[in-house]
């Protein structure tokens, strides 16, 4: 499975858009890019997720690099709601719905 | 709301026992997965199940184990319970024809 590599923390102000970074350097043709987030005391909520072209649905956007590896998930306008730990996930598809979680994000969004 | 639900909420048990917890999805959610979530990680695959056989399964031993039933319910058995068996056990479902997971909120098991 392809690592991938988040950092730690981050914190955004509430109204603004949080642009959460992720490097996945060694993800292979047909692994898909995957974005979850995990609320305290809930279990991990998908996002969005994405091949090669850009996606965007009403939760976010997905902006993947060209070469792929690199990402950026976009909350437009995060509220405090959105604070929450953001995981970004390298799935190969052979391996049906084994997904391979890191240590993910967290996403501190401030008044 | 994910209409996926797990029981009990919070399980204490002893070393050495034996615990089964419990997983219940919507219908047509024919593909269960179940994870480990250790305080400050993320979640660590156990296995899968898919109309009630495993397909696909994690780095761990074989006391875990698990069963998926035909009313798209399913448990996850451990036994020999170890210290470091203690987390959050997660369970995802995915409905026919989707790669979509559907996360529980989890059972927060201890082990003293």
């Amino acid at each position: 499975d392809a690592k991938t590599t988040q950092p730690p923390s981050m914190d955004c102000a509430e109204g603004r858009a949080a642009n959460l970074p992720c490097n996945h350097s060694t993800i292979s043709g047909n692994e898909y890019v995957y974005w979850y987030r995990q609320i305290h005391s809930q279990g991990p909520q998908y996002i969005i997720h994405g091949l090669k072209n850009n996606e965007t649905n009403e939760m976010a956007s997905l902006i993947i690099t060209e070469d792929r590896k690199s990402s950026t998930l976009i909350l437009p306008h995060a509220t405090l709601r959105d604070t929450a730990v953001y995981y970004c996930i390298v799935r190969n598809m052979e391996y049906g719905n084994k997904l391979v979680f890191g240590a993910g994000t967290i996403l501190r969004v401030k008044s | 709301e994910t209409g996926v639900t797990q029981s009990p909420t919070h399980l204490i048990k002893t070393r050495g026992q034996q615990v089964t917890l419990r997983c219940s999805s919507q219908s047509g959610h024919n593909t269960v997965s179940w994870y480990q979530q250790a305080l400050g990680q993320g979640p660590q695959f156990i296995f899968q199940y898919y109309r009630e056989e495993e397909n696909g399964r994690g780095n761990f031993p074989p006391r875990f184990s698990g069963l998926q039933f035909p009313n798209y319910s399913s448990e996850l058995n451990v036994n020999a319970l170890e210290l470091d068996d203690s987390a959050l056990y997660l369970c995802a479902s995915t409905p026919s024809g989707s790669d979509e997971q559907y996360f529980g909120p989890g059972t927060r098991l201890t082990v003293t």
